[in-house]
This record gives C-alpha cells, sequence and structure tokens, in this order.
C-alpha cells in the first residue's frame, strides 16, 4: 500500500530557511501536498502541486517534487515564529485528488 | 462559508458510554472524510461518503464505531459503547471535485 515518511522534527532560527522533507511510495500519486497544523487546530492546506510540475512557488513557500526519487520538499524561506507548527505531507492517487494518505508530520520550531 | 463545524470541541465520557461526534462540511462540497489522530497511529482515515453514501468504511476499527450522513449537510460519527483506547482527536474533512480537503478543527474525545 501507499506509504509516506517525513523527519519527526526539525528545530530553525527565525528568519533562517526551513526545508521540510518526505518521501512517497505511490508512483501513481497524482496530487501532492503540504497541510500545517497549529496547537489545538484542524489541519490547514497549505499548498499542493501537480504530479507533472517539479516545482511551485506561493510566496515564501517553495515545493519541489522529485517525481524520480519520490521525492517531496516545503522550504519556507525568512522562517517566523508563527510558522512553528506540525506540516503534514499527503499524497492522492485519484484523479479528483479526494484520497490522501498523510505522512506523520514533521514538527517545526522557529527559535527566536 | 464558515468552512468545515465540528461539535462539540470536547468530549470527555466515561468508559462505556455512548459518544456521538458531528459535522456540517462545506456548503457544495460532496465528499465528507472522518479522520482519527493519535501520537501513536498519527492521522487515519476511518470512513469517507460521497453523496452522502458510504463509500469506505475499512478504517473503522470495530463494530463500535458506525457513522451517517442523512444529508448533503451532515454527519455523524457515533461510538457505542466508548472505551479508553479510543481518547483521539476525531476530524472532519470535506472536498470536492473542484476544491480540495478543508479540514474542521476537530473534536478532542477523553474517555475516562
Amino acid at each position: 500500500g501507499e506509504d509516506v515518511e517525513q523527519s519527526l522534527f526539525l528545530s530553525v532560527r527565525e528568519g533562517d530557511s526551513s526545508v521540510i522533507n518526505c518521501t512517497y511510495t505511490d508512483s501513481s500519486s497524482t496530487y501532492l501536498y503540504w497541510y500545517k497544523q497549529e496547537p489545538g487546530a484542524g489541519l490547514q492546506l497549505l499548498t499542493y502541486i501537480f504530479s507533472n510540475m517539479d516545482m511551485k512557488q506561493d510566496q515564501r513557500l517553495t515545493v519541489l517534487l522529485n517525481k524520480k526519487d519520490k521525492h517531496l520538499s516545503l522550504r519556507i524561506a525568512d522562517t517566523q515564529t508563527g510558522d512553528s507548527a506540525i506540516y503534514f505531507c499527503a499524497e492522492s492517487a485519484d484523479n479528483a485528488g479526494n484520497m490522501l494518505t498523510f505522512g506523520g508530520g514533521t514538527r517545526l520550531m522557529v527559535k527566536p | 462559508d464558515a468552512g468545515v463545524i465540528q461539535s462539540p470541541r470536547h468530549e470527555v465520557t466515561e468508559m462505556g458510554q455512548e459518544v456521538t461526534l458531528r459535522c456540517k462540511p462545506i456548503s457544495g462540497h460532496d465528499y465528507l472524510f472522518w479522520y482519527r489522530q493519535t501520537m501513536m497511529r498519527g492521522l487515519e482515515l476511518l470512513i469517507y461518503f460521497n453523496n452522502n453514501v458510504p463509500i469506505d468504511d475499512s478504517g473503522m476499527p470495530e463494530d463500535r464505531f458506525s457513522a451517517k450522513m442523512p444529508n448533503a449537510s451532515f454527519s455523524t460519527l457515533k461510538i457505542q459503547p466508548s472505551e479508553p483506547r479510543d481518547s483521539a482527536v476525531y476530524f472532519c474533512a470535506s472536498s470536492s471535485l473542484y476544491e480540495k480537503l478543508f479540514f474542521g478543527s476537530g473534536t478532542q474525545l477523553s474517555v475516562l
């Protein structure tokens, strides 16, 4: 079955760039997602990328997809303390991108 | 739209009691998902509906769990009888062919 793996924890200093990595196993993935979860809240969709793209940029966020290696990354430029949260990578293989398989989440801690 | 609305936000109950969690999806979304989040198992998909019809309930842990969607704007997840190991955060999420998955704020369930 599908499997999505992430490292558990990342710590950076305010103002630095953060890079959160994710690997997945399903070669038929159509969409790959990044969600952010703040304490006591639900998951918030940050961005997503279609599998035929290799990069997507949205303000401070850059998503890189290496489909050959099944590797997805999220780069946050100029990381702020408000970026501290758990970040979930997810993939879907259905055409509509509705059936998601989530990774375990990476806890990002931003130190002032 | 107010987003996906879940109630209650917190539920504390005693073992053996019936628990009912409620969800109102985003208007116009025709997919509804119930997830459970725990430290040990991360995010697990319990069941999902399309056009109010349950499509896949293979993630429902036991017969003690049941879910219904009587109309397009309301769904319930019921646990009867509840057990301490059911303690978790339960998320409802909705989507459509044209909008990606949006999550509610979750219900924190504690079974004593």
